[in-house]
This record gives structure tokens, sequence and C-alpha cells, in this order.
């Protein structure tokens, strides 16, 4: 059974720093690009960033650009979201994504899903 | 900024059937966006129900269909039940590794 669980999240200054975690089981890790997707209160889904199963190819949206980094251990299953210079509109609900190939690519498509962890910018 | 637009909210009576679309601010939608569809019901994390335009996802009842529509992706949900009562999203690729989603569609059954 895919299983896929998001930590790290929590309540953050404007302009401060947090490590986002999703491990995943129940699949071989490394064969599929991963993503994150965020959801701010009451609002839609965003997609955030993606990453190849090798971590060779990263993505972002230009909302994160330069901000965000995207990484993943293959030896530990597990997926990374390095958040900084944040600000109040980074809080949302962050999800990780499991793709359905080793790419992002057209025919991609996000699979299954963790259930999110809860980041809030605010002093 | 490439927007991709979807109705905000939509209503359907018990049994009926409903088109939601996804269009682009700019230009048309066609099956090179691979356009997917998720459901995601309050509190909940999104479901996938069809991808690469029409293909249902494992276990998507076939009342749940994917389609372009002129110059829109098209989510056709026929003989609407009780529990589509929640929000549903498009997804386009843009190429690149870029995906935008919709703003999302409110579907109301009553």
């Amino acid at each position: 059974e895919v299983q896929l669980l998001e930590s790290g999240g929590g309540l953050v200054q404007p302009g401060g720093s947090l490590r986002l975690s999703c491990a995943a089981s129940g699949f071989t890790f490394s064969s599929y690009a991963m993503s994150w997707v965020r959801q701010a209160p009451g609002k839609g889904l965003e997609w955030v960033s993606s990453i190849s199963g090798s971590g060779s190819n990263t993505y972002y949206a230009d909302s994160v650009k330069g901000r965000f980094t995207i990484s993943r251990d293959n030896a530990k299953n597990t997926l990374y979201l390095q958040m900084s210079s944040l600000r109040a509109e980074d809080t949302a609900l962050y999800y990780c994504a499991k793709d359905v190939d080793p790419v992002p690519r057209g025919p991609s498509y996000f699979d299954y899903w963790g259930q999110g962890t809860l980041v809030t910018v605010s002093s | 900024q490439t927007v991709v637009t979807q109705e905000p909210s939509f209503s359907v009576s018990p049994g009926g059937t409903v088109t939601l679309t996804c269009g682009l601010s700019s230009g048309s939608v066609s099956t090179s966006y691979y356009p997917s569809w998720y459901q995601q019901t309050p509190g909940q994390a999104p479901r996938t129900l069809i991808y690469s335009t029409n293909t249902r996802s494992s276990g998507v009842p076939n009342r749940f269909s994917g389609s372009i529509l002129g110059n829109k992706a098209a989510l056709t949900i026929t003989g609407a039940q009780a529990d589509d009562e929640c929000d549903y999203y498009c997804v386009l690729y843009m190429g690149s590794g870029i995906w935008v989603f919709g703003g999302g569609t409110k579907l109301t059954v009553l």
C-alpha cells in the first residue's frame, strides 16, 4: 500500500525558513517523480515544485522560485521541501504527491497524495 | 502569466448531468496539455479522476468522463449522486515540468 506522510509544518515568522519532509512507502521511491502541491486555507490547489525520480531535475512554480528548494533522499525514501524567505502568502497545507512517471511529462499525473502538513507564516 | 479557468460553482440535480470546464486565459486547451481532473472532499486529500484528457483513474465510476469541448477541457458527470458534491480541480501540463491548476469548481447536488 502506497503511503505518503508529510511532516515539518508549523508556525514560522515572515522571512523565516522551514523544511518539510514526506516519508514514502509501498513503492519503489526512486522510480517516480514527486511533487509538492499546496492549498491555502479555503483556497484551491497550487502546484509548487516537482523533482525527477533520480533527483537530477527539479521544477518550480514562479511563486516560489529562488526561495524554495525541492530535494529527495532515495536511500531514505524521503522527499523534502526547504522553504526560505517565507511570506504570509505561503501559508497553506502542503501535500506531497507521487507521479506515475520517473520524470514529469505531459501524460503524467499525481496518483497518490499524502494528507498534508500545515505551514503558517505569521508574526 | 498563464491562468487556468474553471467555473467557481455549479449546481446539478440528483440524477442529472453536469459538465465542468477548464480553460485558458489566453488560448485553447487541447490534448497537448494532458488535462487531468481531481476530486476533493472537505478535509481530504485530492483524488485522481481523469488523466490525459479522458482516461479514468483506477476505481473511478464510468459516470465520470473527460473530453475536449471546443477550446476547453471538460469533465462530465452523468447521473450525479449526492456524494459527488465536493470540489473539482483541473490541472494542465505547460511543458518543462510545469503544472498549473485551475481555481476549482464547487459542485452542489440539489
